[in-house]
């Protein structure tokens, strides 16, 4: 079956901590990967995208997030967290002539001032 | 470029009625979709549409129907609410980025829906 797994629901950092989100999934095309991050009350931004090539790819932000096709993750990083990074984080898939997009149950993440 | 716009914001039903939430893009995108985010269950996919006069079921189609008529607007109905329709929906657009074909989506910034 296909599916995106976001195991962590809540996490908590201090403000300049650095940020692991995990992302899993299991799919059966070639998966195009996304991060999207989502403001309160807001819609959701695209924060970074891999197709192909370099499996570390950089967005915006001062986000990165690393495509492992081994262990089928695509985990998102970054090295020091502002207060304005607080949000929910939602990890996605989708394929090349696929028209449907899986999404993860998302991360909130709350920073300590 | 507006972007998605999705209307209204906010909007609280009885059970039973009926209403139109609207979704217009201003970008050219043919492929346009809704979403419902409930908490703990991330994004479902509720329709999508490839075209004008195409539409097609996603994960969680009951109780909602769509159409296309035109390339900017896919309005998302529900003909008799229910309390389970109690969600945010969000309708989001898709454009290719490079010569990849891949695809990125773009959405709205939410609609809000209480069915009492």
């Amino acid at each position: 079956a296909q599916s995106v797994t976001q195991p962590d629901i809540h996490i908590t950092v201090s403000e300049g901590a650095s940020l692991e989100l995990r992302c899993n999934y299991s799919y059966g095309a070639t998966p195009y990967l996304f991060w999207y991050v989502q403001s309160p009350g807001q819609g959701l931004q695209l924060l970074l995208k891999y197709f192909s090539g370099d499996t570390l790819v950089q967005g915006i932000k001062g986000f990165e997030a690393e495509f492992k096709r081994s262990q089928s993750s695509f985990n998102l990083r970054k090295p020091s967290v502002h207060w304005s990074d607080a949000a929910e984080y939602f990890c996605a898939v989708g394929a090349l002539f696929i028209d449907k997009y899986i999404f993860g149950t998302g991360t909130r993440l709350k920073v300590l001032a | 470029n507006a972007g998605v716009t999705q209307t209204p914001k906010f909007q609280v039903l009885k059970t039973g009625q009926s209403m139109t939430l609207q979704c217009a893009q201003d970008m050219n995108h043919e492929y346009m979709s809704w979403y419902r985010q409930d908490p703990g269950m991330g994004l479902r996919l509720i329709h999508y549409s490839v075209g004008a006069g195409i539409t097609d079921q996603g994960e969680v189609p009951n109780g909602y129907n769509v159409s296309r008529s035109t390339t900017e607007d896919f309005p998302l109905r529900l003909l008799s609410a229910a309390p389970s329709q109690t969600s945010v929906y969000f309708c989001a657009s898709r454009h290719r980025v490079g010569p990849s074909g891949a695809n990125v989506l773009t959405f709205g910034a939410g609609s809000r829906l209480t069915v009492l």
